[in-house]
């Protein structure tokens, strides 16, 4: 099992740019969840699906952040347009079933710089 | 979901058990206690959880007060490695939203 997969790891734009963040869950796994962390605020959730369906995007910064999961093994978080405050280490976890029965399983992150 | 307490750190001597407790004094009767570490620039990683009993794995055993108001984590013998910072986390099983505070840093010392 290659576990959850994400990409890029690293990733450096300017300011206004769009940033399209990636992650592969580990196959057979229901939920999807993104996190992001910074020194500030540690791990904050953001959004997460059910079976490709967002669930729950209270989390989700504001209207610049959009996440998408077209089908059961890819999701996007897109950020358009970027801004310096959004630098952090995103991450990408999943689970094979939810509501506390199972654990979360994560990525290595995306560590975004806006500059 | 119930909310944990955690000391902001630790030290353990290598080769000895690093005990880390979290306390959860507010938790519900259908809610998980899990444990996660971050490594430096990594993603979290899953130790371990339970519900009611004590549980034990190749990692680590997770001791669950018999109130279910408080928990240790027990790393038999520490590493260098093992140095992290570890999160005690309470989820319902109503709920998908697991919520990661502050956590505690453990250091190995040599």
């Amino acid at each position: 099992d290659a576990g959850v997969i994400q990409s890029p790891r690293h990733e450096v734009t300017e300011m206004g740019q769009e940033v399209t963040l990636r992650c592969k869950p580990i196959s057979g796994h229901d939920y999807l969840f993104w996190y992001r962390q910074t020194m500030m605020r540690g791990l904050e959730l953001l959004i997460y699906f059910n079976n490709n369906v967002p669930i729950d995007d209270s989390g989700m910064p504001e209207d610049r952040f959009s996440a998408k999961m077209p089908n059961a093994s890819f999701s996007t978080l897109k950020i358009q347009p970027s801004e310096p405050r959004d630098s952090a280490v995103y991450f990408c976890a999943s689970s094979l079933v939810g509501r506390g029965r199972s654990p979360l399983h994560f990525g290595n992150g995306t560590r975004l710089t806006v500059t | 979901d119930a909310k944990t307490t955690q000391p902001p750190s630790m030290d353990c001597a290598e080769g000895r058990a690093a005990n880390l407790p979290c306390n959860h004094s507010t938790i519900s009767g259908n809610e998980y206690v899990y444990w996660y570490r971050q490594i430096h620039s990594q993603g979290p990683q899953y130790i371990i959880h339970g519900l009611k009993n004590n549980e034990t794995n190749e990692m680590a055993s997770l001791i669950i007060t018999e109130d279910r108001k408080s928990s240790t984590l027990i790393l038999p013998h520490a590493t260098l490695r093992d140095t992290a910072v570890y999160y005690c986390i309470v989820i319902s099983n109503t709920g998908n939203q697991f919520y990661f505070g502050t956590g505690t840093s453990l250091t190995v010392i040599p």
